[in-house]
């Protein structure tokens, strides 16, 4: 089975530019959840949606930041302008909406602003 | 608020024990527990729900607290690949239904080492 898929796996980019992450969650999940991972702050939710409706983004840093669900089978997470302190790995995870079920991680976007 | 956990490192020999803590502020739902290696994703260990219960995966088990809401992961005769940075994350339960809500809040993470 095809787990959560996550592009582009390595971004670099300069201070300013828009930077765009996408993901792929496994069929047939209804949840999916946007994750940034620091040293510093540890794993972190950013966003997470239902049914391709955002339901809590109060994880979100600014308004630079904005996430999307356009169908079931994709998600973008986006940074416009980005910053130097923007710089972590991003992961993608999709879960069912059922009692006991786990999140299934995808393998991160390593994002770094120079 | 993000869980406690504690250690947050430790060494081990090939086949010694260790435990990892998962401590809450809030009342819980569930209790999930992941592991993590180097430039990788989280890996799923297990769940734990509301109720007590202890879970074991061959010689990974763990239990719950909810009364404490805290949360403990037992590794036995540990091996090398259970090296990796081990995750908790916890599951709020709502105050009115006290139904979860699917969304997670983890904790530092406490590295763990195991050598030969």
């Amino acid at each position: 089975d095809a787990g959560v898929i996550q592009s582009p796996r390595h971004e670099v980019t300069e201070m300013g530019q828009e930077v765009t992450l996408r993901c792929k969650p496994i069929s047939g999940h209804d949840y999916l959840f946007w994750y940034r991972q620091t040293m510093m702050r540890g794993l972190e939710l950013l966003i997470y949606f239902n049914n391709n409706v955002p339901i809590d983004d109060s994880g979100m840093p600014e308004d630079r930041f904005s996430a999307k669900m356009p169908n079931a089978s994709f998600s973008t997470l986006k940074i416009q302008p980005s910053e130097p302190r923007d710089s972590a790995v991003y992961f993608c995870a999709s879960s069912l909406g059922q009692i006991g079920q786990p999140q299934h991680f995808g393998d991160g976007t390593r994002l770094s602003i120079l | 608020q993000q869980p406690v956990q504690s250690p947050q490192a430790v060494i081990l020999r090939e086949g010694e024990d260790a435990v990892i803590n998962c401590s809450s502020s809030k009342a819980l739902y569930s209790v999930h527990w992941y592991r993590q290696k180097h430039g990788e994703a989280p890996v799923f260990l297990m769940i734990l729900l509301k109720g007590g219960e202890q879970k074991g995966h061959e010689k990974i088990s763990a239990s719950f607290n909810e009364k404490k809401q805290q949360s403990s992961l037992y590794l036995t005769a540990s091996q090398l690949s259970y090296s990796g940075t081990y995750f908790c994350g916890t599951e709020p339960g709502s105050q009115y239904s006290g139904a979860g809500s699917y969304q997670l809040t983890f904790g530092k993470g406490t590295k763990l080492s195991v050598i030969p």
